[in-house]
């Protein structure tokens, strides 16, 4: 079946212009997840979903950054008046979610942000 | 949060060699996954392993969760099997969210 997508591929911003990105999880996966991979910092977690609960928001850098998933399926991670430390790859994952147990997660192909 | 450390961070091997890639951790864990990143950064899902023993073709992973260590075995390489390798582990306090190794970067030579 179709795994997570994930669009633009590319985006290119100048500093202080927002941005959306975009992920389509697998279907029928309630857990998605927002990563970035940059060169300093590695990868790391931004945000979760679980079904309908309130989104984990520990792992945004800034009040910059905000998702919304919408009807439990798309997600959208916005970034306002960016700088060109967001410069990264952003990557979405999703899993059949469930709170007691761990999935294994999938990874869409990612959005490369540049901002110059 | 939780540290995951991988060793060794580079490694160069001719093709037909095997290798053992660690990743040690620092709390107990609930999930735990090994990746793949192509060249073209696609992360490629190679073992979903919190305990246990895995095989997969060339490929295999033992994790011993007691000791907060996995391992992952890659037999007979290909050039093919460059790319840098990742763990990443999660707890159920933060909805599993992975918190990822540095990586092991590996170059295959023919």
């Amino acid at each position: 079946g179709a795994g997570v997508s994930q669009s633009p591929s590319n985006k290119v911003t100048e500093k202080g212009k927002d941005v959306e990105l975009r992920c389509d999880p697998i279907s029928g996966h309630t857990a998605l997840y927002w990563y970035r991979q940059s060169l300093g910092q590695g990868l790391e977690f931004l945000i979760y979903f679980q079904g309908n609960s309130a989104p984990d928001k520990s792992g945004l850098p800034s009040d910059r950054f905000s998702a919304e998933r919408t009807g439990g399926s798309v997600s959208t991670l916005t970034i306002q008046r960016t700088q060109q430390e967001d410069s990264a790859v952003y990557l979405c994952a999703s899993s059949p979610g469930g709170t007691s147990i761990a999935y294994e997660q999938y990874f869409g192909p990612g959005t490369r942000l540049t901002v110059t | 949060g939780i540290q995951v450390e991988q060793s060794p961070p580079d490694l160069i091997l001719q093709e037909g060699a095997n290798s053992t890639l660690r990743c040690n951790f620092s709390d107990s864990v609930n999930n735990l996954q090994w990746f793949h990143q192509n060249p073209w950064g696609q992360l490629i899902n190679l073992f979903y392993i919190p305990s246990g023993t895995k095989q997969n073709g060339r490929l295999s992973a033992t994790t011993v969760a007691t000791e907060r260590y996995s391992l992952l075995y890659i037999s007979s390489s290909q050039t093919t099997d460059s790319g840098v390798y990742f763990c990443a582990v999660g707890i159920l306090n933060s909805g599993y969210a992975l918190n990822f190794g540095k990586g092991t970067s590996l170059l295959v030579t023919p």
